[in-house]
């Protein structure tokens, strides 16, 4: 898995979006951008995906530059239950591959 | 359904002792993973299985740790004997090999306490 780099922490005021970027500069032309989460003491959780548009669901958007080599996940409107530690991870698609954790972005959203 | 089911949630054995975590994937997925999370070293991969042959345990830390996959509905994850420092959560993950999401679904973990 190619290595992303992320900053160690961040603050969000609740009810703003939270912007968490990710460098992913020697990405591969079929690995894709996952992000994952983890709230305090339980086991991480699926954000998104993408490869090169733009996705959106119902958490969260995953903004992917055009060279791919970075990606900025947005929380549109934080909450609280927001607050834990996200991971952004790049692998090949499919659900038998491995996932390799980083040591992530500790968000933490401020009332 | 049910989520990925661990157990037990919590362990507090003595150094030397045998150590048996148990892990109950979703029904239905063929891949399953076995992570290891502590303070100092992250999120770490342990091993993982696709249709419950195991694919690359190059995560295993040493021979004292040993996983199995008798069938697709279950897994276990053995530390003999244990030591303090493998004291950590352990978690255990599951996904389908045809999901176009790739995405692996955690259970709760097992926090084991090595003494």
């Amino acid at each position: 898995d190619a290595k992303t780099t992320q900053p160690p922490s961040m603050d969000c005021a609740e009810g703003r979006a939270a912007n968490l970027p990710c460098n992913h500069s020697t990405i591969s032309g079929n690995e894709y951008v996952y992000w994952y989460r983890q709230i305090h003491s339980q086991g991480p959780q699926y954000i998104i995906h993408g490869l090169k548009n733009n996705e959106t669901n119902e958490m969260a958007s995953l903004i992917i530059t055009e060279d791919r080599k970075s990606s900025t996940l947005i929380l549109p409107h934080a909450t609280l239950r927001d607050t834990a530690v996200y991971y952004c991870i790049v692998r090949v698609a499919g659900g038998n591959e491995k996932l390799t954790f980083g040591t992530g972005t500790r968000l933490t959203i401020i009332p | 359904d049910a989520g990925v089911i661990q157990s037990p949630r919590h362990e507090v054995t003595e150094m030397g002792q045998e150590v048996t975590l148990r892990c109950k994937p979703i029904s239905g997925h063929n891949s399953l993973f076995w992570y290891r999370q502590t303070m100092m070293r992250g999120l770490e991969l342990l091993i993982y299985f696709n249709n419950n042959v195991p694919i690359d345990d190059s995560g295993m830390p040493e021979d004292r740790f040993s996983a199995k996959m008798p069938n697709a509905s279950f897994s276990t994850l053995k530390i003999q004997p244990s030591e303090p420092r493998d004291s950590a959560v352990y978690f255990c993950a599951s996904s389908r090999r045809a999901a176009n999401t790739g995405e692996l679904f955690f259970g709760e973990g097992s926090r084991l306490t090595v003494l």
